[in-house]
């Protein structure tokens, strides 16, 4: 079955103890994406990238560093994290060629006290 | 990157027809139109995706007229699985330029 997993689903956490958010796809899609979703405000790209090891900032990238080492996996790393990060995590990936069609993970839903 | 503009909420009955309208006036030559589907506390799901015309899949058309300065979601036949938000985004399909702009998008709500 073709799908994006994040790990963990649910995490809460104190301000400053890093932390690690996974992303894989088993669908050789090359282009992959971080959002984050608030309420009352529309989805925002925290980072993506075109390749392994081609990645670039998107909206929001203050707070977080992402890597790219293999095709499948784009974790979302949060060395220090504030009460502000709080949020809801999205990975997404696609084929990136001629296509916006975005395949989403079931999201991270992330607390910071 | 173009903005998009869509109502806030809509109400609509089971087995009507619902048409989201949405304007993009700014969208440039390049730029196709996507729209995708949220339910609470999970991803967006894609819909569909069109450059003018009608574009027609199993689940929604897409009707979009010449000048491009909006567009129309068509879903027919609603039921209440349907309730959720519709998010409306043109985006160029060039390599290298993957950022789209997601607005609050439309809450749909179907009643029985």
């Amino acid at each position: 079955e073709a799908q994006v997993t994040q790990n963990p689903r649910y995490l809460i956490t104190v301000t400053g103890k890093k932390l690690t958010v996974t992303c894989s796809q088993n669908m050789n899609h090359e282009y992959m994406s971080w959002y984050r979703q608030d309420p009352g405000l529309g989805l925002r790209q925290i980072y993506y990238s075109m390749n392994v090891e081609v990645t670039d900032k998107g909206d929001v990238p203050e707070g977080y560093k992402v890597s790219r080492k293999e095709k499948r996996n784009f974790p979302l790393i949060l060395e220090s994290p504030s009460p502000n990060q709080t949020s809801l995590y999205f990975c997404a990936s696609r084929t990136g060629v001629n296509s916006y069609e975005q395949y989403f993970g079931p999201g991270t839903r992330l607390t910071v006290t | 990157l173009a903005k998009t503009t869509q109502p806030i909420s809509m109400d609509s009955y089971e087995g009507q027809e619902v048409n989201i309208t949405c304007s993009h006036n700014n969208i440039a030559t390049n730029d196709y139109i996507t729209w995708y589907q949220q339910f609470p506390s999970q991803g967006p799901r894609f819909i569909i995706q069109g450059y003018k015309t009608k574009v027609t899949n199993e689940v929604a058309s897409l009707f979009i007229p010449a000048d491009r300065k909006s567009s129309t979601l068509s879903l027919p036949r609603v039921s209440l699985s349907d309730t959720a938000v519709y998010y409306c985004l043109v985006g160029d399909m060039r390599p290298g330029d993957y950022q789209l702009i997601w607005g609050a998008g439309t809450k749909l709500i179907i009643k029985p």
